[in-house]
This record gives C-alpha cells, sequence and structure tokens, in this order.
C-alpha cells in the first residue's frame, strides 16, 4: 500500500528560529495535505496542495508539492511556543474526496 | 461550534465490554470517515460513509467493529467484546465532494 515517510521524526528548535521538514512517498499523489495535532486533539488542517510544483503559504507556514508528485514540503518560519505539535502530511489515495493516509509525523518542540 | 464534534472525549473500559462512539459531522457533508491513532502513529483509514451508506471498510476493521450512519448525519461506531489492542484514539472526519476532510477532537479509549 501507500507510504508517507516524513523526516525529521522530532525536531528541538528555539523560538524565532525556522522550520523545515519533508515527506515523501512510494506513490504518486495529487493532492497534498499538511496538518498539525496538538495533544489530545484531532488534526486540524494547515495548508492544501492540488497541483505539482504549487507552492502555498499560509501565515508563517509555506508548503509546496513537489514536481515529481512524489513528495512535499513544509516550513514555518519564525517559530512561536504554540507551535509546538505534531505535524501530519497525508493524501486521499484518489482525488480529493478520498480516504487519506497519513505520514508518521514530524513532533516539533519550541524552546524559549 | 460548527465543527465535526465527538463524544465521549475520552472512555475507559473493562476487556470485554462493548463501547459505542459518536460523531456529528459539519451539516452540510455528506462525507463521513472514521479513523483509528495509535501511540506514535498518523490516524488509519477505518470506514467511509457517503450519506447514509457505508461504502468502504479497511481490512483493520474486525467483525468485532461496526458503525452506522443510519440517516446519513451523525454516526456511531460500536467496539464489541474489546481489547486492550483497541486502546487508541478514533476520530471522525467529515467533508463535502471535493473538498478536504475536516477532523474531530476523537475520543481516546483505554481498555484495561
Amino acid at each position: 500500500g501507500q507510504q508517507l515517510n516524513q523526516s525529521p521524526q522530532s525536531m528541538f528548535i528555539q523560538e524565532g528560529e525556522d522550520v523545515s521538514m519533508n515527506c515523501t512517498s512510494s506513490s504518486i499523489f495529487n493532492t497534498w495535505l499538511w496538518y498539525k495535532q496538538d495533544p489530545g486533539e484531532g488534526p486540524v488542517l494547515l495548508i492544501a496542495l492540488y497541483k505539482a510544483g504549487e507552492l502555498t503559504s499560509n501565515g508563517r507556514l509555506t508548503a509546496q508539492f513537489g514536481i515529481t508528485r512524489k513528495d512535499s514540503f513544509l516550513n514555518i518560519s519564525a517559530s512561536i511556543p504554540s507551535d509546538v505539535g505534531i505535524y501530519f502530511c497525508a493524501g486521499p489515495y484518489t482525488g480529493t474526496a478520498s480516504k487519506l493516509t497519513f505520514g508518521t509525523g514530524t513532533r516539533l518542540q519550541v524552546t524559549l | 461550534d460548527t465543527g465535526v464534534s465527538q463524544d465521549p472525549r475520552h472512555k475507559i473500559t473493562k476487556r470485554g465490554q462493548n463501547v459505542t462512539f459518536r460523531c456529528d459531522p459539519i451539516s452540510e457533508h455528506n462525507r463521513l470517515y472514521w479513523y483509528r491513532q495509535t501511540l506514535g502513529q498518523g490516524p488509519e483509514f477505518l470506514t467511509y460513509f457517503q450519506n447514509e451508506a457505508q461504502l468502504e471498510k479497511s481490512r483493520l476493521l474486525s467483525d468485532r467493529f461496526s458503525a452506522e450512519r443510519p440517516k446519513g448525519s451523525f454516526s456511531t461506531l460500536e467496539i464489541q467484546r474489546t481489547e486492550q489492542g483497541d486502546s487508541a484514539m478514533y476520530l471522525c472526519a467529515s467533508h463535502r465532494a471535493q473538498e478536504t476532510q475536516y477532523f474531530g477532537p476523537g475520543t481516546r479509549l483505554l481498555v484495561l
């Protein structure tokens, strides 16, 4: 089946630093989604990408849909304490309206 | 609050007992998904409804699990004869066709 691998698994950074994480797949995706999950809560959608090469921003977050359609990147600029959480990439098996497969997650810790 | 809601948020039960969880999707969303998330992992697809029809079930959904969406609105997920391996966060998500999924806060189940 499809697998999404995220790296790094975890990151410890200082407040104000920029963060980069990526997600790679063994299969082509037509949509890439980035979610953030706080402890004890459900995932919250951050950014959705629909076209290869697309670069999309949401505040301090920027994500890119890789041109091979097998990878995606998420960058967070000037991190703040509330950025702490687990970041997941996800993609639908087919099209947009489909069950999602999730990556393994990147745990972000921000120190003051 | 017009988001996806789930009830209960936490459930502790003894092995062998039956449990039932409820999900109320966003009102105009005709598609509803159940996912299971174990510690340190991303959510994994369990089953999917379009309106009241259950269209797909994962092989993760053993015969002890049953899900319903009787009127195409809220959904229930029942686990019979719970086992310790059923301990996980159970997440519900909903969306309209061609849109991305929005997740509820989840129900955390602990089987003793």
